[in-house]
């Protein structure tokens, strides 16, 4: 089945420490990207890859990184998490040559 | 500036009817994309329909379809029929050619709507 999955589902964790969410698709995309989703403000991205070793940021990319070491994969990195980075996170790829993001189920973070 | 607008108020729909939903977007590039995303309570993002700039034609998939006015900037998503797991957020999307490789989404706020029995 094609998927986007993420992992974990669902954190709650302290501020200041560091944490991975994963991020995996199976459908050979080129373009992977991570969004979040704050009430109010709708979905934000932080960080996009068009390709393995190619990544950039996105529209809020404070306090966050990401890596592409391997086409699948995209984790989200929080090196010191703080409250405001309480969210709900997104991750999604799609073919470089189309816009059509398939989502993974979301990961709700938060950060006490 | 906002890209996408999406203003309406909660929505209740009867049981099979058809509800619409609008959504307008603002863009000067004259080759992009718009999408319509479904988000159930659970929260997942679910792909509805794409309309691109350049279709001739609006887009269906099964019980949705897009009413796509180009002069107007506009991209309803129309639901017929609707269901009782219709239930849920509905957001408008729009992805621009001129981001160089970024197929970055700009998502509107939503639209709520409840499928009343």
């Amino acid at each position: 089945e094609a998927q986007v999955t993420q992992n974990p589902r669902y954190l709650i964790t302290v501020t200041g420490k560091k944490l991975t969410v994963t991020c995996s698709q199976n459908m050979n995309h080129e373009y992977m990207s991570w969004y979040r989703q704050d009430p109010g403000l709708g979905l934000r991205q932080i960080y996009y890859s068009m390709n393995v070793e190619v990544t950039d940021k996105g529209d809020v990319p404070e306090g966050y990184k990401v890596s592409r070491k391997e086409k699948r994969n995209f984790p989200l990195i929080l090196e010191s998490p703080s409250p405001n980075q309480t969210s709900l996170y997104f991750c999604a790829s799609s073919p470089i040559d189309r816009g059509e993001q398939y989502f993974g189920p979301g990961t709700r973070l938060t950060v006490t | 500036a906002q890209k996408i607008t999406q203003t309406q108020p909660g929505m209740f729909v009867q049981e099979k009817e058809a509800v619409t939903l609008d959504c307008t977007y603002d863009t000067s590039d004259p080759s992009y994309g718009l999408f319509w995303y479904k988000q159930p309570s659970s929260g997942e993002m679910i792909f509805l329909i794409y309309q691109g700039s350049y279709d001739q034609q609006n887009a269906t998939e099964g019980r949705y379809s897009l009413n796509f006015q180009k002069a107007r900037k506009s991209a309803n998503l129309v639901i017929s029929a609707s269901q009782l797991g219709d239930s849920a957020m509905y957001f408008c999307a729009m992805r621009e050619a001129g981001y160089y490789g970024n197929n970055r989404l700009a998502f509107g706020k939503g639209n709520q709507v409840v499928v009343i029995p």
